[in-house]
């Protein structure tokens, strides 16, 4: 089984400054895709970032980056320029790409780490 | 505009009483997902459908019980076996062969009285 580990509880950060989010995971599996979703306040989840690990060019949205190392399974986030509206709880997910594995199109969540922005 | 709603928001339920939270969908996704939010602890899955008519459990399945008989829809059922069902929960919807994630509902907190 797939397992994805965020071993930074809670992050915080200066407006305008950059964060990085540490996200690691374990599998056995060559095809597969990693996923960044932010949790604000109002709990709705949203997508921030993806990464199809066939793919060697790190995905990048506007402020977010990531860092993805595939042979040291690691996915970190990058938030460039934080801003107040980034303070959320930020979960790493893994999505299996086996179409025959009875793990497919299950997302398998880390534990979250909580990002405070302060002005 | 296309989405997915889960209610109610709020959910008070009484020792030994089952619960049905709601989920519903106008995406026209197939596959629809259950999750459980508790502090510290990330999503943890309860039970997924890829089709209709059919579901398998996930990571934390008892005490608990779904339906899908639509498409639209995949509601869950907390019942009374469930020793700790004070959560939040949050409702998915996805393509079945996607490379995206997946599309969330808002939740609902559901407190035992």
């Amino acid at each position: 089984a797939q397992t994805v580990t965020q071993s930074q509880p809670e992050m915080s950060v200066q407006e305008a400054e950059t964060v990085t989010l540490s996200c690691t995971y374990d599998t056995s599996e060559s095809d597969y895709y990693l996923f960044w979703y932010k949790q604000p306040p109002s709990r709705q989840m949203i997508l921030v970032i993806r990464q199809e690990a066939y793919k060697q060019q790190n995905a990048t949205e506007n402020r977010f980056s990531v860092n993805f190392q595939k042979a040291a399974k690691s996915f970190s986030l990058k938030i460039s320029d934080s801003q107040l509206g980034d303070a959320a709880m930020y979960f790493c997910a893994y999505r299996s790409g086996n179409a025959g594995g009875t793990s497919y199109g299950k997302l398998t969540f880390g534990q979250g780490t909580i990002l405070t922005v302060h002005p | 505009d296309g989405g997915i709603t889960q209610s109610p928001k709020y959910l008070f339920r009484k020792e030994g009483q089952n619960v049905t939270l709601s989920c519903e969908q106008n995406l026209n996704h197939d596959a629809m997902y259950w999750y459980r939010q508790d502090p510290g602890q990330g999503l943890r899955l309860i039970y997924y459908s890829q089709i209709v008519n059919d579901f398998q459990k996930g990571d934390i399945a008892e005490g608990y019980s779904v339906s899908r008989e639509k498409k639209e829809s995949f509601p869950l059922t907390v019942t009374s076996a469930q020793k700790n069902p004070t959560a939040f929960y949050l409702c998915a919807s996805s393509w079945t062969v996607t490379n995206y994630g997946y599309t969330f509902g808002s939740g609902t907190r559901l407190t035992v009285v």
